[in-house]
């Protein structure tokens, strides 16, 4: 999990302001997963993309947005329309994207609201 | 959909004892069942899985067990050190959102262990 780099490690939004996430991977995944983690609880599922140029809603994706337009890189835009933005935000990436491929996990990245 | 509980959701143990976190899952067709162990303020480290055709598996100190007719799995650690205290997550597999795409992850909500010296 080493080839998963997450920035920037922490992130301050202001109220209205869209703000970018960025998560490179140099492992050659074809999948690569957003999860957004609040304190004591465990990871819920933002966005997915299991294939370049292709993504697809998770549990909790209002107020959220993602491009995949190169295998390496999946970026999460916070919008303006998430009301309660405060996490630690967790980018992962698999082989293929089955049931049975290990997911392997960034950094992460911590976004507060001023 | 799926959905995973998992219990307890703090245990202290003291050095060199068991520990022992039981997870339930809903899907019958769940065919993957990673755990991960997070360090404050680290990502999450895979520290074992097992699929839906095998009932046991063990690395050192770690165990894991599938009982796929009560659909439920537990991560067993045997001769607990100060350095296993974490938070641990169980996941479970899903069908994807659509029929064009692959299955993803649900976890449960975690395990804080606590291994006293």
């Amino acid at each position: 999990d080493g080839g998963i780099t997450q920035s920037p490690k922490y992130l301050f939004r202001k109220e209205g302001q869209n703000v970018t996430l960025s998560c490179e991977q140099n492992l050659n995944h074809d999948a690569m997963y957003w999860y957004r983690q609040d304190p004591g609880q465990g990871l819920r599922l933002i966005y997915y993309s299991q294939i370049v140029n292709d993504f697809q809603k998770g549990d909790i994706a209002e107020g959220y947005s993602v491009s995949r337009e190169k295998k390496e890189s999946f970026p999460l835009t916070v919008t303006s329309a998430q009301k309660n933005p405060t996490a630690f935000y967790l980018c992962a990436s698999s082989g293929r994207g089955g049931a049975t491929e290990t997911q392997y996990f960034g950094p992460g990245t911590r976004l507060l609201v001023l | 959909g799926e959905n995973v509980e998992q219990h307890p959701s703090t245990l202290s143990v003291q050095e060199g004892d068991s520990a022992v976190i039981k997870c339930t899952y809903s899907d019958s067709a769940s065919n993957y069942f990673p755990w991960y162990k997070q360090e404050l303020g680290k990502r999450p480290q895979l520290i074992i899985d097992i699929r839906s055709n095998v009932g046991e598996k063990k690395d050192q100190r770690i165990a894991v067990t599938l009982n796929k007719t009560a659909k439920h799995f537990s991560l067993h650690i045997t001769e607990t050190q100060p350095e296993d205290s974490a938070v641990y997550f169980c996941a479970a597999s899903r069908r994807g959102f659509s029929d064009n795409y692959g299955q993803n992850f649900v976890f449960g909500p975690g395990t804080r262990l606590s291994v006293l010296p």
